[in-house]
């Protein structure tokens, strides 16, 4: 059974460019989360989402960054013209069921973005 | 201070040795979680204590829960040098009944045991 697949797990972007982070939840889960770790601090929530729902984007900036959880495929965190300020990892958790009743979260190994 | 804040922030110990991590929170929780991360990859999850449980013991882990000091500790026993890694605690507010995976994470306490 395999866990959350994140991909890629590093990318390299200049200022400007678009950045696009995909999340295949743990096979079962039909809740996705993204959040944020600049270096050397916790992680900051962004969004959760559920299939083809936007259900929480409080922790996401308002410009340049959207989320979606489309029917089929993966999850994708798309970054438009991307700053330094954006380089951090992102995690993409998932869980079964409505935060799966206890807020239990199943990461993935994170995708590395660094901006040039 | 955040929401989930850790002390120490880095903790130096031998193998054998225990380990103990406090974290701090500020709003009223439906439960707290801790976490551990190795370097470079992606966290893990290791206990949970819900706001009606004081104390909890998972293998060598041991949490505690104090909701009137808004605080809870980790407790690693016989530490092992595989034990290396950033731990961090993360809170579930109350959230008028409806919970979800929205945690509130602290800055972490990195540790390194010493073989």
């Amino acid at each position: 059974n395999a866990g959350v697949m994140q991909n890629p797990r590093h990318l390299v972007r200049r200022r400007g460019q678009e950045a696009r982070l995909r999340c295949s939840p743990m096979k079962g889960h039909s809740h996705v989360y993204w959040y944020r770790q600049l270096p050397e601090e916790g992680l900051k929530f962004m969004v959760y989402l559920q299939k083809e729902n936007i259900i929480d984007e409080s922790g996401m900036p308002k410009e340049r960054f959207s989320a979606e959880f489309p029917k089929e495929g993966p999850s994708i965190l798309r970054i438009q013209q991307v700053v330094r300020g954006d380089s951090a990892a992102y995690f993409c958790a998932s869980s079964p069921f409505l935060g799966g009743s206890t807020g239990e979260l199943f990461f993935g190994e994170g995708s590395r973005l660094t901006v040039l | 201070s955040q929401q989930g804040e850790e002390d120490p922030q880095a903790l130096s110990i031998q193998e054998g040795e225990n380990a103990t991590m406090n974290c701090s929170y500020k709003t009223s929780i439906n439960n707290l979680q801790w976490y551990r991360q190795n370097s470079g990859r992606g966290l893990v999850h290791l206990i949970l204590i819900r706001s009606n449980e004081r104390e909890k013991h998972s293998g060598r882990l041991r949490v505690t829960l104090d909701t009137s000091k808004k605080s809870s500790s980790l407790l690693i026993t016989a530490s092992r040098a595989a034990d290396t890694a950033s731990y961090f605690c993360a809170t579930l507010a109350n959230a008028g009944g409806t919970s979800y995976g929205k945690l509130t994470f602290g800055q972490g306490t990195i540790l390194t045991v010493h073989p």
